[in-house]
């Protein structure tokens, strides 16, 4: 069975600091990676998404991430951070087979703070 | 981008009344459209799997006679919570996924309060 993990609950940054969110994933075969956001009161959004390619993905509003194969690992960056990028961040996966069924992280809480 | 509506937003009932959820994709044929509840500060939990024409798959510990799931077509499946218990006031969100792509996209989610 697929797990995700994201190391960090809550982080709290100021306006035009770097972000890096942990993201880890536990599964035997060839995956899909997702980061999706929600932003607060809304609904979640897909950010980014990796199937095969370029490790380095380029996302909406200015975020990257890295799949690193050797690390089961895809951590979520952006170089400056604004206010509004408070939200809650979810890594994800899935098998590209079947359902697609996706298996979230439990979510990291980011608070930009102007 | 693609979009998937859900109604209600919010929903307050009576304990051991029914309520029915709609999912919508409006601009894509979603196949298979997934049904989930998020707790306050948790992440989001797979109650089922649902696959147009046919029965839906549900996750263990998931009762299939509490919560019923129709997806009688490409753009549509549903979510009745039959009997409801204050135990099932929680945010049900559903997503639908775009074959072309391979992604799912979620829905705003419906708020269910059971009083």
């Amino acid at each position: 069975a697929q797990s995700v993990s994201q190391h960090n609950h809550h982080v709290i940054l100021s306006e035009a600091a770097s972000l890096e969110l942990g993201c880890n994933y536990s599964y035997g075969g060839t995956v899909n990676l997702f980061w999706y956001v929600q932003y607060p009161g809304q609904h979640l959004q897909l950010l980014l998404k990796y199937f095969s390619g370029d490790p380095l993905v380029k996302g909406i509003k200015g975020f990257e991430a890295e799949f690193i194969k050797s690390k089961f690992s895809f951590n979520l960056r952006k170089p400056s951070v604004q206010w509004s990028d408070t939200a809650e961040y979810f890594c994800a996966v899935n098998a590209p087979s079947g359902y697609s069924t996706l298996t979230f992280g439990k979510g990291t809480m980011l608070l930009v703070s102007p | 981008g693609a979009v998937v509506s859900q109604h209600p937003s919010r929903v307050i009932c009576k304990s051991g009344t029914s309520v029915k959820i709609e999912c919508r994709s409006l601009d894509f044929q979603a196949t298979t459209m997934f049904w989930y509840r998020q707790f306050p500060k948790q992440s989001l939990m797979l109650m089922a799997t649902s696959n147009e024409g046919s029965k839906a798959t549900y996750e263990q510990g998931v009762e299939k006679d509490k919560f019923l799931i129709n997806h009688a077509s490409l753009t549509l499946s549903t979510l009745t919570v039959t009997s409801a218990h204050p135990e099932d006031s929680s945010f049900y969100i559903c997503s639908a996924r775009d074959r072309s792509t391979d992604t799912q996209y979620f829905g705003p989610g419906t708020r269910l309060t059971v009083l």
